[in-house]
């Protein structure tokens, strides 16, 4: 039970260049999420999904663009990105939603030049 | 909207001292209220969380907080600071009426011997 896994854990990027990162969690949650974390900032949503074949924004999602076409996978792409965009990238996932304990992956550290 | 201050940015203790790390919400309806750890270089994992069925609650590794209404707070303390307790220390809120959960912008705990 590898719990929820994340790929890439470092990249770096120049200012245009596109990507995605990928979440996975073997743990049959329906609902995933994706964080940015900045220093001083805490952590900011930046997209949600409440199911397969479902997402929504959250409250930084502009720049990003997300997919969840299988239950256990929860992709976040960045099309052109930005030095604004540098941070750290947490997938977390849960049974019931946001009332319920979230279980984070590690952490994809992105550099954008 | 929900929210929660989390009054300090780094907190200092000796290893064996009280931790006391504070958080303060604002919210509309009845919160569910959590904190979450974050040791260095990893994702965050829960430590304990409040759902209104008891204003005390306990979490691992020692810790517990209490919900008070009239203070609005939810204050993490520890009877005796350990160093593996060095990390970094997350507030969230949610609310029913929001499918979000709101971090706080975390407090850095530091253990010197």
């Amino acid at each position: 039970n590898a719990g929820v896994t994340q790929t890439p854990k470092f990249r770096v990027l120049k200012t245009g260049q596109s990507m995605t990162l990928l979440c996975a969690q073997d743990m049959n949650h329906e609902y995933m999420y994706w964080y940015r974390q900045d220093p001083g900032m805490g952590l900011r949503l930046i997209h949600y999904s409440v199911g397969e074949g479902t997402t929504a924004k959250g409250e930084v999602p502009d720049g990003y663009n997300v997919s969840r076409l299988k239950k256990q996978n929860f992709l976040l792409g960045l099309e052109s990105a930005a030095p604004s965009q540098t941070s750290v990238y947490f997938c977390a996932s849960n049974y019931r939603g946001p009332t319920d304990t979230q279980y984070f992956g590690p952490g994809t550290r992105l550099t954008v030049l | 909207a929900q929210s929660v201050t989390q009054l300090g940015s780094h907190v200092s203790v000796s290893e064996g001292a009280l931790v006391l790390l504070r958080c303060n919400y604002s919210s509309s309806v009845p919160p569910y209220l959590f904190w979450y750890v974050q040791y260095p270089n990893q994702g965050l994992q829960l430590l304990l969380k409040y759902t209104s069925a008891a204003t005390l609650v306990k979490g691992i590794n020692g810790f517990e907080a209490e919900f008070k209404k009239s203070e609005t707070s939810f204050h993490l303390t520890k009877p005796s600071a350990h160093m593996s307790d060095a990390a970094e220390y997350f507030c969230a809120v949610m609310n029913t009426g929001f499918q979000k959960l709101v971090f706080g912008t975390g407090t850095r705990l530091l253990v010197s011997p």
